[in-house]
């Protein structure tokens, strides 16, 4: 089973910032918190992921909790190509073979 | 730099028949996960290729086998197709079994 639980949908106005809550309050501290994207019978998308510092690229910033048991990923400027499934999933630092596990995601929608 | 690949795109086969997806990994990864995303679900981790060995197995039946060849590419093998096999069938690589995966386009398996 997941380890994350995220919104079932949100919606977010094109040019605004999409803000995309996942709770890990489980998650251990040698766990990162990853996040993909699904864009409509696409593959997954690797957009981020981090430990305990928020990160930041090029596609978006995650920001996690001080205790670590929730992060926001950040989309600054929502575009109609961001419309799509978005996935936290945490995973082990040392995962070895241990498989990604997807959960139901957060279906975002970005209005014209 | 070529990303994850998948062949073919759709496919249709018949209940009881055999069917071969193939993947070629990202370049300088050396490691294949296939997953399966029902419609409607989160992908679900089939298996996992390293060093032309199945390193670690989900929760799916012997019907589904696998195969890494020496140039890291991979193949997925289902034998005695069932309706419920249909499905979007994905492959993701990474460098090592700790690595970050990066998805491919998926292959699109329809049973009638």
């Amino acid at each position: 089973d997941a380890k994350t639980t995220q919104p079932p949908s949100m919606d977010c106005a094109e040019g605004r910032a999409a803000n995309l809550p996942c709770n890990h309050s489980t998650i251990s501290g040698n766990e990162y918190v990853y996040w993909y994207r699904q864009i409509h019978s696409q593959g997954p998308q690797y957009i981020i992921h981090g430990l305990k510092n928020n990160e930041t690229n090029e596609m978006a910033s995650l920001i996690i909790t001080e205790d670590r048991k929730s992060s926001t990923l950040i989309l600054p400027h929502a575009t109609l190509r961001d419309t799509a499934v978005y996935y936290c999933i945490v995973r082990p630092v040392n995962s070895g073979n241990t498989p990604l596990v997807f959960g139901k995601g957060t279906r975002l929608s970005v209005i014209a | 730099d070529a990303g994850v690949t998948q062949s073919p795109t759709h496919l249709i086969k018949t209940r009881g028949q055999q069917v071969t997806l193939r993947c070629s990994p990202k370049s300088g990864h050396d490691t294949v996960s296939w997953y399966q995303q029902a419609l409607g679900q989160g992908p679900q981790f089939i298996f996992q290729y390293y060093e032309e060995e199945e390193r670690q197995r989900g929760n799916f039946p012997d019907r589904f086998s696998g195969h890494q060849f020496p140039n890291y590419s991979s193949e997925l093998n289902v034998n005695a197709l069932l309706l419920g096999d249909s499905a979007l069938y994905l492959c993701a690589s990474s460098l090592g079994t700790d690595d970050t995966q990066y998805f491919g386009p998926g292959t699109r398996l329809t049973v009638l």
